[in-house]
C-alpha cells in the first residue's frame, strides 16, 4: 500500500511567519512530487513541483525534497493571511502510471 | 497555460436521474483525465482514470456501471452518474494529465434529493 502521510494540523502561524509543512511517503520507487493548495470549496491549485533532491525555490514558496529519508517539505516564507488553506502533498510513484497518491492534507491559518 | 474547466459547476437532480458532467483541457491536448469525488472535510479520492480512445479504469470500489466516463477526444472527458442517489452528492473533480503534472478543474458541486 503506497502511503502519503501529512500531519493533519491544524497549523497556525502569525502573518510574516514562515509555515513549514511536512510531508513522508511510503515506496522509495516514488519519481515526482507535487505540493498543491486547496482553499476551502475549491479544486486543488499546483503550487509546486519536486523531482531531484534538495530545494526548489519559487517566489515565496520553497519546497524540498530527501529522497534518502523518503521526505518533502513546503516552506512559506513572510506568510500572508491569503495562504490560509488546506495543503496536499502528492507522490507520483515509479510504475504508477500518472496516477498521484495524495496526503490528507494539513490545514493552515495564517493569523492576521 | 494547462488550463481545465469543468461544466456544470453546480448540479441539483432528483433522486434516480443522471448527471453529466463534462471535463475539459482548454489550452493543452491530455490523453489521461482524472476524475476524484472529495467529501467534505475529506481528502481526494480518486475515482478513475480515463484514457482517450480506450475504457476507463477505475479504482477499487468504484462501480463503473454507475459511474461511466467517456473520454472522447484529447481534450474532454465526461462523467455520467447513473441513477444518483443521495450518497453521491459530493464535490467531483476532474484533473488532466500534462507530463509531469496533473491540472485541476474548478470541481462540480452535485447533490442529489
Amino acid at each position: 500500500q503506497k502511503e502519503v502521510e501529512q500531519n493533519s494540523g491544524p497549523l497556525s502561524v502569525p502573518e510574516g511567519a514562515i509555515a513549514s509543512l511536512n510531508c513522508t511517503y511510503s515506496d522509495r520507487g516514488s519519481q515526482s512530487f507535487f505540493w498543491y493548495r486547496q482553499y476551502s470549496g475549491k479544486s486543488p491549485e499546483l503550487i509546486m513541483s519536486i523531482y531531484s533532491n534538495g530545494d526548489k525555490e519559487d517566489g515565496r514558496f520553497t519546497a524540498q525534497l530527501n529522497k534518502a529519508s523518503q521526505y518533502v517539505s513546503l516552506l512559506i516564507r513572510d506568510s500572508q493571511p491569503s495562504d490560509s488553506a488546506t495543503y496536499l502533498c502528492a507522490v507520483n510513484y515509479k510504475g504508477g502510471s500518472e496516477k498521484l497518491v495524495f496526503g490528507k492534507g494539513t490545514k493552515l491559518t495564517v493569523n492576521p | 497555460g494547462a488550463v481545465v474547466s469543468q461544466h456544470p459547476s453546480w448540479v441539483i437532480c432528483k433522486s434516480g436521474t443522471s448527471v453529466k458532467i463534462e471535463c475539459r483541457s482548454l489550452d493543452f491536448q491530455a490523453t489521461t483525465m482524472f476524475w476524484y469525488r472529495q467529501f467534505p472535510k475529506q481528502s481526494l479520492m480518486l475515482m478513475a482514470t480515463s484514457n482517450e480512445g480506450s475504457k476507463a479504469t477505475y479504482e477499487q470500489g468504484v462501480e463503473k456501471d454507475k459511474f461511466l466516463i467517456n473520454h472522447a477526444s484529447l481534450t474532454l472527458s465526461t462523467l455520467t452518474v447513473t441513477s444518483a442517489h443521495p450518497e453521491d452528492s459530493s464535490f467531483y473533480i476532474c484533473s488532466a494529465y500534462r507530463q509531469p503534472e496533473q491540472f485541476f478543474g474548478p470541481g462540480t458541486r452535485l447533490t442529489v434529493l
